[in-house]
């Protein structure tokens, strides 16, 4: 089967940095991305990797290993407007998304 | 440019009734998406469109209908309402080239309950 693994949820201060990790057992892949959704709202795109490395873009980051089937997104100088749920979405060889449960981000004074 | 919109962003159905939901995409998208989303889960694909005329099943398509006779609009009907379907449900759309979806914008979200 298909699966994406992301914390439930985690915590962090202001002004901290934070590692929101994604596994992925799919078949295939073809890109993977992050969105971010504040709580009742749409999600909103923040990265798209397909190749290792770590693409860089603000404060966010996102890094991908394929071999490892293993991402994570980094948030830089934390604010209190980036408490959201994250999610991890892989793209399979049939290029349909597989989508993670999300990882809550809390912000904390 | 409105993006992507949909109606209503709130319902309420009674068990059995039918309703559609609105979704229209202004950026001239070809891939269009209908997704729900429960409480602590991850988005759940119910159908999909490549273009103007063809739909196709996602993950969870029972109890639900599509159409895709224009590019800009992608209704989701919704027959025999059950309890189940309470959830919340986002249209997408999408500019995919070379196999890849591309970046999805989303529509603000339809809440419905069905009681």
């Amino acid at each position: 089967g298909q699966n994406i693994d992301q914390p439930t949820e985690m915590t962090a201060t202001e002004g901290a940095i934070v590692q929101i990790n994604c596994t992925y057992q799919t078949s295939g892949f073809n890109g993977l991305f992050w969105y971010q959704q504040h709580a009742g709202e749409a999600p909103t795109f923040l990265s798209y990797n397909v190749l290792d490395g770590l693409e860089e873009k603000g404060r966010f980051s996102s890094f991908l290993s394929r071999s490892k089937g293993y991402s994570y997104l980094l948030l830089k100088e934390l604010q209190m407007k980036d408490s959201a749920s994250y999610l991890c979405a892989v793209q399979d060889s049939n290029y349909q998304l597989i989508w993670g449960a999300g990882t809550k981000l809390i912000i904390k004074p | 440019n409105a993006g992507v919109t949909q109606t209503p962003k709130f319902r309420i159905l009674k068990i059995g009734q039918s309703m559609t939901l609105q979704c229209a995409q202004d950026m001239n998208h070809n891939y269009m998406y209908w997704y729900r989303q429960d409480p602590g889960m991850g988005l759940k694909l119910i159908y999909y469109s490549v273009g103007a005329g063809i739909t196709d099943k996602g993950e969870v398509p029972n109890g639900y209908n599509v159409s895709r006779s224009t590019t800009e609009d992608f209704p989701l009907r919704l027959e025999l309402a059950a309890p189940s379907q309470t959830s919340v449900y986002f249209c997408a759309s999408s500019y995919s080239s070379s196999g890849s979806v591309g970046e999805l914008f989303f529509g603000e979200g339809s809440r419905l309950t069905v009681l």
